[in-house]
C-alpha cells in the first residue's frame, strides 16, 4: 500500500510565487527523502534529496525540509518560471512514490 | 552513453497476447526496478532485483514474470495482456538494496498500449 502520502495533487501559481509541497511518511526508521520532476512524456530525475541527519537542504531556488518528529518532508520552490510546470513525486525508503503533484506555473 | 535503457519505447499489442520490455543499465549499480505509471501518474513499483535476487515484489497479477539474466539487466514478461494492462512502464536502478538511500535513475520508459 501507500506509505508516503502527498499534497496536494495540483497545484497552480502564478510565475514569480513560490510552490510548497509536502509529504508524509510512516516507517520512523526512514533516512533518506527524495524528491522527483517528471515533465510531460520524460521520465522522473532527481531534483533534490535530504538524509536524515539535516533539516534543510537547499540548492538554488529549490529546498527541502525534513520534520522527523512529525515524519514529514516538503519540497520549496522559490520564483518559479514557467519551466517548473511539470509533476514532482517524494518517494519513500521503501522505494514507494507519493500520488503525485502536477505543478502548473502561469506566465 | 545512455544509462538506463528499456526496449521497445512504444508496444502496441492486442489482448491475449504476451510481450516482453527489455532493460539494461551500465552504471553498475546492483539494483534494478520496475514501475507502472498509469495515466493518472501514479508511479506504482512492481519488482525490484538486487544483484539477480528478487527483494521487492508487490501485488501484482502473476501474469508479470520479471527476470535478471545479470545485473545489469531485468526484463519484463507479461502474459496474456489486458487491457487495464496499458500504462508506461518504466526500468530503474540504483546502488544499494532495501532501505536505499541511493538516488534512482529511470530509463526513458515504454508505452504498452493494450487493444
Amino acid at each position: 500500500g501507500e506509505n508516503v502520502e502527498q499534497h496536494p495533487s495540483t497545484l497552480s501559481v502564478q510565475e514569480g510565487d513560490s510552490a510548497v509541497i509536502k509529504c508524509t511518511y510512516s516507517d520512523s526508521a526512514s533516512n533518506y527523502f527524495p524528491w522527483y520532476k517528471q515533465e510531460l512524456g520524460k521520465r522522473p530525475q532527481l531534483i533534490i534529496d535530504i538524509r536524515s541527519n539535516v533539516g534543510e537542504k537547499k540548492d538554488q531556488r529549490i529546498a527541502v525540509t525534513l520534520n522527523k518528529t512529525a515524519k514529514h518532508f516538503s519540497l520549496h520552490i522559490t520564483e518559479t518560471q514557467p519551466e517548473d510546470s511539470a509533476v514532482y513525486f517524494c518517494r519513500d525508503n521503501d522505494m514507494r512514490f507519493g500520488a503525485g503533484t502536477r505543478l502548473t506555473v502561469k506566465p | 552513453d545512455t544509462a538506463v535503457s528499456q526496449t521497445p519505447k512504444y508496444l502496441v499489442t492486442q489482448m491475449g497476447n504476451d510481450k516482453s520490455i527489455k532493460c539494461e543499465q551500465n552504471l553498475g549499480h546492483d539494483t534494478m526496478y520496475w514501475y507502472k505509471q498509469d495515466s493518472k501518474k501514479f508511479l506504482k513499483i512492481m519488482f525490484s532485483y538486487n544483484n539477480k535476487e528478487l527483494i521487492i515484489n508487490e501485488t501484482v497479477p502473476n501474469r508479470f514474470s520479471p527476470k535478471s539474466p545479470d545485473k545489469a539487466h531485468l526484463n519484463l514478461h507479461i502474459n496474456s495482456l489486458e487491457l487495464g494492462d496499458s500504462a508506461v512502464y518504466f526500468c530503474a536502478s540504483s546502488q544499494g538494496g532495501t532501505g536505499d538511500t541511493y538516488e534512482q535513475y529511470f530509463g526513458p520508459g515504454t508505452r504498452l498500449t493494450v487493444t
